[in-house]
């Protein structure tokens, strides 16, 4: 069974532009999370996405947005990049919906603002 | 606000020994505790889950429990060695039906042959 794939692995890019990063799920699994890992921070949930629609957010401003395609993949969009938004972006999924179930991590985008 | 604490410190124990990590956490308790493991440059990979009545719980080496007396769970790794270096992180649950993790700082675990 092939894991969590997170696209791409680096990024480096300068202040104000723009990103997108992508992730696909676990064959079969609906829920997708986005979470970013400051240096010092740990992990800070973004995004949960199920069934094509966002069901929760994180405290991060509107500039942080995304969305689910009909095949579950994902995909998170940063606009005017700040130097803070450097960090380690994690995608996971789950097969449920519920808070009992575990979550499934990709191996995360680097991204690099200078 | 809820929050998770773990020990910020690195735990250096010598290979044989058990582990055992702390994870503390504010205001209710969580409906359940996850413990997940995080190598250098990889996503966190999850190893235990335990329910809020749920004294223990078990998986070969790994002992996780949970006392919402003390609003403490508590992470053993018995006979630890060197290959379980890495980085441990607890998260908790929300009670409303989310599905969203909080998790803490997470606390780096050295073990030494």
């Amino acid at each position: 069974e092939a894991g969590v794939t997170q696209s791409p692995t680096h990024l480096i890019k300068t202040r104000g532009q723009q990103v997108t990063l992508r992730c696909s799920p676990i064959s079969g699994h609906t829920s997708v999370y986005w979470y970013q890992q400051a240096l010092g921070l740990g992990l800070q949930f973004l995004l949960w996405y199920d069934e094509g629609e966002e069901r929760n957010r994180g405290n991060f401003p509107p500039r942080f947005s995304g969305r689910q395609f009909p095949n579950y993949s994902s995909e998170l969009n940063v606009n005017a990049l700040e130097l803070e938004d450097s960090a380690l972006y994690l995608c996971a999924s789950s097969s449920q919906t519920g808070n009992n179930q575990p979550q499934h991590f990709g191996d995360g985008t680097r991204l690099s603002i200078l | 606000s809820q929050k998770i604490e773990q020990n910020s410190e690195a735990l250096n124990i010598q290979e044989g020994k058990t582990a055992t990590l702390t994870c503390n956490y504010t205001n209710y308790s969580p409906a359940y505790l996850q413990w997940y493991r995080q190598d250098p440059g990889r996503g966190p990979v999850f190893l235990l889950l335990i329910r809020e009545n749920e004294k223990e719980k078990r998986k070969e080496r790994l002992k996780v429990t949970f006392d919402t007396t003390l609003k403490q769970s508590l992470f053993h790794i018995t006979a630890s060695q060197p290959a379980d270096s890495a980085t441990y992180l607890c998260a908790r649950t929300q009670r409303s039906g989310y599905s969203t993790l909080t998790f803490g700082k997470g606390t780096m675990l050295l073990v030494s042959p």
